[in-house]
């Protein structure tokens, strides 16, 4: 597959336990985020999103966490699967249209 | 609903050349943007078009440059191409611009020797 970063944070997780992965964004003016997940060979896929005005909100096995006073979101995975080895981003906007800014990423690879 | 469709998915080229890329947005998406992934930067925004108009611009040379269709499809354009241009180039496409969901397509894996 194509490597998308060669020097990425790696996150490890065995099967079945809760991975958590942090962002820290940079704009204090930005107001919506997402997670984006990237498997090789493939484009960012969209996971959850969260606006400024809340500060958690849940999905199907993923939860993400806002803190607007230190400029940190997190992404909480419950019982982690093979599946979820991949690439993830965080992204930032702020109303008006302007430019998804992308993370680094962080690598998740789960141990079967 | 067929996804973010770009082409072509590889492709190699020599410095000094150009390359147009192609990008098929979702039906009824009438924004597409354009992301350059390279594994020291990331992933950086190109350009953004919206009905037809260049809406959003990043910090690119003029080297780079894109189009949109009255169909929404998407290409875009880089010429004299430098060895720093090989990348994986994403298209993403939206119905509500970059505020909201992008979904983005394969990518265009260009290689510059």
């Amino acid at each position: 597959g194509e490597s998308v970063g060669l020097h990425l944070p790696t996150l490890s997780v065995q099967e079945g336990d809760n991975s958590i992965i942090n962002c820290a964004y940079s704009n204090s003016a930005s107001d919506y985020f997402i997670w984006y997940k990237q498997e090789s060979g493939k484009g960012p896929q969209f996971i959850i999103d969260i606006r400024s005005n809340m500060d958690k909100r849940q999905g199907q096995r993923v939860t993400v966490l806002l803190n607007k006073t230190v400029k940190h979101l997190s992404l909480q995975i419950a019982a982690t699967q093979p599946g979820d080895s991949a690439v993830y981003f965080c992204a930032e906007t702020h109303s008006g249209n302007t430019p998804l800014v992308f993370g680094k990423g962080t690598r998740l690879s789960v141990i079967a | 609903k067929a996804g973010v469709t770009q082409t072509p998915r590889y492709l190699i080229k020599t410095r000094g050349q150009q390359v147009t890329l192609s990008c098929s947005p979702i039906s009824g998406h009438r924004s597409v943007s354009w992301y350059q992934q390279t594994p020291g930067q990331g992933l950086q925004f190109l350009f953004e078009y919206f009905s037809e108009t260049q809406r959003n611009k990043g910090n690119f040379p003029g080297r780079f440059s894109g189009r949109q269709f009255s169909n929404s499809r998407s290409e875009m354009n880089v010429s004299t191409l430098e060895l720093g241009d090989s990348a994986l180039y994403l298209c993403a496409s939206s119905s509500q611009g970059t505020t909201g969901e992008l979904f983005f397509g394969e990518g265009s894996r260009l290689t510059v020797l």
